[in-house]
Formats: structure tokens, sequence, C-alpha cells
């Protein structure tokens, strides 16, 4: 079936240390991705987005992703964490061959020892 | 900008009553708004999407007479969860795009709907 995967549910840093939370998707034609943080008791934020153009993608708060298409990766990168950063990420995918419509991968978990 | 509210945040209902949660765009004209579930620790599951003024599409395996959805002005939709169970008992979230789903969503904070 075709999805959105994340791969790792919960991950466990401390300050300082480097981020990467891998996102693979399997839908053909033409996508748009994204990352969406979701803090403790909070609605979901846009961390980034790739459209188009350049693959790699800056975001807010520090946080970048590159758009691998080859590999179906949109992985997220931080080069260095803060306690703040403890939330859970939501990569999504918008394919417009499933009409559209946003699909979430299952969420990943990062919890930043201080 | 682009400011998204739900209301409740929270509700706790009897088995067999409905349930009303509304969403709203406050800042902006939202032509199409869509809703999610989200279980614990799950993802967000798209439940339908529904363009102002005409008729929700519901997703695979949603019962479309049990989550009654409504967009009945650019900035309003809602959900009726008809005759609750406790297997509704999940959060709710809403999100809102200006055009015509090519657009950025915005989410809502969710409601969180207890049914004992």
């Amino acid at each position: 079936a075709q999805s959105v995967s994340q791969h790792n549910h919960h991950v466990i840093l401390s300050e300082a240390a480097s981020l990467e939370l891998g996102c693979n998707y399997s839908y053909g034609g033409t996508v748009n991705l994204f990352w969406y943080v979701q803090y403790p008791g909070q609605h979901l934020q846009l961390l980034l987005k790739y459209f188009s153009g350049d693959p790699l993608v800056k975001g807010i708060k520090g946080f970048e992703a590159e758009f691998i298409k080859s590999k179906f990766s949109f992985n997220l990168r931080k080069p260095s964490v803060q306690w703040s950063d403890t939330a859970e990420y939501f990569c999504a995918v918008r394919s417009y061959n499933q009409g559209g419509k946003l699909i979430f991968g299952q969420g990943t978990e990062l919890s930043v020892k201080p | 900008g682009a400011v998204v509210s739900q209301h409740p945040s929270r509700v706790i209902c009897k088995s067999g009553t409905s349930v009303k949660i509304e969403c709203r765009s406050l800042d902006f004209q939202a032509t199409t708004m869509f809703w999610y579930r989200q279980f614990p620790k799950q993802s967000l599951m798209l439940m339908a999407t529904s363009n102002e003024g005409s008729k929700a599409t519901y997703e695979q395996g949603v019962e479309k007479d049990k989550f009654l959805i409504n967009h009945a002005s650019l900035t309003l939709s809602t959900l009726t969860v008809t005759s609750a169970h406790p297997e509704d008992s999940s959060f709710y979230i809403c999100s809102a795009s200006k055009g015509e789903g090519q657009n950025e969503q915005f989410f809502g904070p969710g409601t969180r709907l207890t049914v004992l």
C-alpha cells in the first residue's frame, strides 16, 4: 500500500547532539513534502515544506530537510538540538495522484535531555 | 495570520449523545477545510474534506452518517459526532487552506473527545 513511513518511533538525544529523522514515501508523480511539529499540548505547526526547486530546504528554528527523489525520501535534520525541540514530528506528503490530500507519517517523538 | 481555532478544546459526553465541534479560520477565508482524527501516539488520519457550500468528501471507512460535516461559510466548518460511543473517543483536528487544497494547510489546536 502507498504510504508515508517514518523510521523512528521515539528518538532520545542529549542537547547539542545532531538530529536526523527519516521519512520515506511511496507515491509516484508530483509530490509536495512537509514536516510538521507538535509541541506538547499545542497544535501542529509547519516546520518546512518542499514544492519544487532546491531539494535542500530550510525551515524555522534551524531545521532543514533534503528531498532525494531517487530515494523517495525527505529526511529532517538539525545540527544541534535543544531541550525545547522536544516534540512530536510528522512528515506529510501531498500527492497529486492521491487527489491532493495530505498523508501523514506515523510521527516520531523526540525527547531531548538537558 | 492564518489562525485556525476549534471549539470546544475538550468535551466529555455520555454514550449515545451527539457532539458538535466547530472549526473557524479567524483571519482568512478557507475554501477548503479538512477533518482529521488522531489516536494516542499515532498519526493524523484524514476523515473528510469539505468545501464551502458543497457536500463533504469522506475517506474510505469513515461513516458519513455518523460524522456529519457542514461547511456553511468560508470561515466555519462543523463536525458532529452523532450517537457517540466510547470508541469515538479521540483527538479531532481540523485544518483549513486558502485554496483548492493546493496551498498550505493551517491546523487548529484540536478537540479532545471523551465518550463515557
